[in-house]
């Protein structure tokens, strides 16, 4: 079956510096992959996607890229901020049925000032 | 501007007690679904639904009973609660247009003794 892996965290880092959270993934045929950001006490909020190999997902000054040929879609940021703090899911999404999800384990990403 | 709203967001249960999670969108969403989150586990789908009137299996379905009387509306009911469902419920919907991502509630904590 389908299937997300996501590093471990807690992934600790100061303010301003360069984050890179790494998602690999199993699924047959092409699905579109996600990331999302669940912040304390609250849902989760799509952070950004790709729908096909090569498309490049951003927002919020987060990226990520569909590469299929190594099959991840690793979330990377230039300069984080402490108001990033929180926990990323990695997901994908089964392209041939009713669009279920499978997340990766979650990883949480701490900031310091 | 509500989006998907869960009902409670707290509950605490003994063991063998019943309830019903309810879950409310108010964008007209086709799908919606079920989840439970564990810590080191992210989130695992337990039922979904494409439309007013059918369910569906996901991956951790025992236990745990769904309706969809309404388009607006994906009930999630304990028939007899166990220790073992104590998690943190999260209900999404989404849009059948492809590629289009789930939105998220914020959450129903429950807790089972």
């Amino acid at each position: 079956g389908d299937s997300v892996t996501q590093m471990e965290g807690p992934v600790t880092l100061s303010e301003e510096a360069f984050l890179t959270i790494n998602c690999t993934y199993t699924a047959t045929g092409y699905p579109s992959l996600f990331w999302y950001v669940q912040y304390p006490g609250e849902g989760l909020q799509l952070l950004l996607k790709a729908t096909k190999a090569d498309d490049k997902g951003s927002n919020k000054g987060f990226e990520a890229t569909y590469r299929k040929e190594t099959t991840s879609f690793h979330l990377e940021k230039g300069s984080v901020q402490v108001s990033d703090s929180a926990v990323y899911f990695c997901a994908l999404s089964d392209p041939t049925g009713y669009s279920t999800l499978t997340f990766g384990k979650g990883t949480m990403l701490l900031v310091s000032p | 501007n509500a989006g998907v709203t869960q009902t409670p967001k707290f509950r605490v249960l003994k063991t063998g007690q019943s309830m019903t999670l309810l879950c409310a969108q108010d964008m007209n969403h086709e799908y919606m679904y079920w989840y439970r989150q564990d810590p080191g586990m992210g989130l695992r789908l337990i039922h979904y639904s494409v439309g007013e009137g059918t369910t569906a299996k996901g991956e951790v379905p025992d236990g745990y009973n769904v309706s969809r009387l309404k388009k607006q509306n994906f009930l999630l009911g304990l028939e007899s609660a166990a220790p073992s469902q104590t998690s943190v419920y999260f209900c999404a919907s989404r849009s059948r247009t492809a590629d289009q991502p789930q939105h998220f509630g914020d959450g129903t904590r429950l807790s089972i003794l």
